[in-house]
């Protein structure tokens, strides 16, 4: 199957620094890559829908100010989270989409732990 | 809207006794049914998943899926469960728009 990658796959920072996260799709083009946040023992929680060349469409209650996501080529996506706070602690996870098909390939996912 | 259930948090079961993860779902038109399996500190890895035809769906790693309309089901089965197995499931469901709604998740722990 396809493979996507993120990196970092674990990070620590000081409260109000910012973070990037990248998410890559290694051997296929992702019209689509999608961005989900999971908190401990909970199930994904899709933030943004992100497409090539285009701006991210923000699910409802995320920051968009906060979370800025660029997909800037048809192999990565990034996600900036701006001013970090504590509350921010979770475990990020990306996926793309080659096409119309909905399977989405997901990436191994990044840490972020804020102190 | 589109919503799946995932009505068990846990399912026990012991090594070698057949599984099954249970997937109840709303949505309308013609979706597509996906499972996930999340092992500790890692993304989701695709199992199966059902678009259309016969109603039961054979993935990865021995797992199936059967897809019932008229129970609106899509439960995960294996025959034997391994103790590798051990870990958290999602089912999933697209309606439309590449839009994914995900289940809550169910943690499968197989007993030797």
């Amino acid at each position: 199957g396809a493979v996507v990658s993120q990196h970092p796959s674990r990070v620590i920072c000081k409260s109000g620094t910012s973070v990037k996260i990248e998410c890559r799709s290694l051997d296929f083009q992702a019209t689509t890559m999608f961005w989900y946040r999971q908190f401990p023992k909970q199930s994904l929680m899709l933030m943004a829908t992100s497409n090539e060349g285009s701006k991210a469409t923000y699910e409802q209650g995320v920051e968009k100010d906060k979370f800025l996501i660029n997909h800037a080529s048809l192999t990565l996506s990034t996600l900036t989270v701006t001013s970090a706070h504590p509350e921010d602690s979770s475990f990020y996870i990306c996926s793309a989409s080659a096409g119309l098909m909905g399977e989405q390939f997901f990436g191994p996912g990044t840490r972020l732990t804020v102190l | 809207a589109q919503s799946v259930a995932q009505p068990e948090d846990q399912v026990n079961v012991a090594e070698g006794n057949p599984l099954t993860v249970k997937c109840t779902y709303s949505v309308s038109g013609n979706p597509y049914f996906f499972w996930y399996v999340q092992y500790p500190n890692r993304g989701l890895q695709f199992l199966l998943k059902y678009i259309t035809g016969d109603n039961l769906v054979k993935g990865s790693y021995g797992f199936e899926a059967e897809f019932n309309k008229s129970q609106t089901s899509f439960h995960l089965k294996k025959p034997s469960a391994l103790v590798s197995d051990s870990a958290l499931y999602f089912c999933a469901v697209n309606g439309g728009y590449q839009k994914v709604t995900f289940g809550t998740g169910t943690k499968l722990q197989v007993i030797p």
